[in-house]
C-alpha cells in the first residue's frame, strides 16, 4: 500500500518568514495530492491541493509543487503569520482511479508549524 | 449547512466497556470514513464506507466496527473498549467518486482507562 512520509515534525520560524514542508510518497499510482490544516481542537481543512498532471499550483501565499520522478511534493508558506500556526498534514491518493481506491487518503505523520511574532 | 458533526465530543471510558461514536453530515455525501489521530502517526482510516448499507476495512479496522443504515450517518463501534483506543476520532465525508476533497468533523476525543 501507500506510504507517505512527511518532513520536518516540526517547524518554528519568525514572522515573515518563509515555511517548506516536504513529504515523499511510495506509489507511483498516486495522483491527487491534498495538504491540510489542524487548528487546536478542530478537525484537518483542505488548503490546496496538486493533481499529478500539474507541476505547481499557488494560491496566495501558499504554494505546492509536486515532482513525480522523484515522488515527493512540497508546501511552501510565504510571509508567515502567527495565524499560521498549526499542524499541516500532506496526504496522497488515487483520486478517481476507480476500481477500490474510494479516494481514500493516506496521511503523513504531521508537522507542528509555530510563527513567533 | 452544518457540514460534518461528530457526537460526542469527549468520552472517558474503562477498559472492557462499549459505546458508539456518531458522525453526520448534512451534504448528500455518498462515501464516508473513520480515521484515528495518534500523536506523531499523522490519521490512519479505520473503515469507510461508498455509500448506504456498505462498509470496508481501512488500515486499522481491528476492535472497531460501523454501520451506514442511514447515508448521512455513520457510526463507528468499540465493543469492548482498550486503553490502545485511546485517540482522537475523525470523520470524513466525500461527494462521490468525481470527487476529491474530503470534509472532516471537529473529533471526538476518547480515554480508555
Amino acid at each position: 500500500g501507500e506510504n507517505v512520509e512527511q518532513h520536518p515534525s516540526t517547524l518554528s520560524v519568525q514572522e515573515g518568514d518563509s515555511a517548506v514542508i516536504k513529504c515523499t510518497y511510495s506509489d507511483s499510482a498516486s495522483n491527487y495530492f491534498p495538504w491540510y490544516k489542524q487548528e487546536l481542537g478542530k478537525g484537518p481543512q483542505l488548503i490546496i491541493d496538486i493533481r499529478s498532471n500539474v507541476g505547481e499550483k499557488k494560491d496566495q501565499r501558499i504554494a505546492v509543487t509536486l515532482n513525480k520522478t522523484a515522488k515527493h511534493f512540497s508546501l511552501h508558506i510565504t510571509e508567515t503569520q502567527p495565524e499560521d500556526s498549526a499542524v499541516y498534514f500532506c496526504a496522497a491518493s488515487k483520486a478517481n482511479a476507480g476500481g477500490t481506491s474510494y479516494g481514500k487518503l493516506t496521511f503523513g505523520q504531521g508537522t507542528i508549524l509555530t510563527v513567533h511574532p | 449547512n452544518a457540514g460534518v458533526t461528530q457526537t460526542p465530543k469527549f468520552r472517558v471510558l474503562k477498559t472492557g466497556q462499549s459505546m458508539t461514536l456518531l458522525c453526520a453530515q448534512d451534504m448528500n455525501h455518498e462515501y464516508m470514513y473513520w480515521y484515528r489521530q495518534d500523536p506523531g502517526m499523522g490519521l490512519r482510516l479505520i473503515h469507510y464506507s461508498v455509500g448506504e448499507g456498505t462498509t470496508a476495512k481501512g488500515e486499522v479496522p481491528d476492535g472497531y466496527n460501523v454501520s451506514r443504515l442511514k447515508k448521512q450517518n455513520f457510526l463507528l463501534g468499540l465493543e469492548s473498549a482498550a486503553p490502545s483506543q485511546t485517540s482522537v476520532y475523525f470523520c470524513a465525508s466525500i461527494g462521490g467518486m468525481r470527487q476529491e476533497t474530503q470534509y472532516f468533523g471537529p473529533g471526538t476525543r476518547l480515554l480508555v482507562l
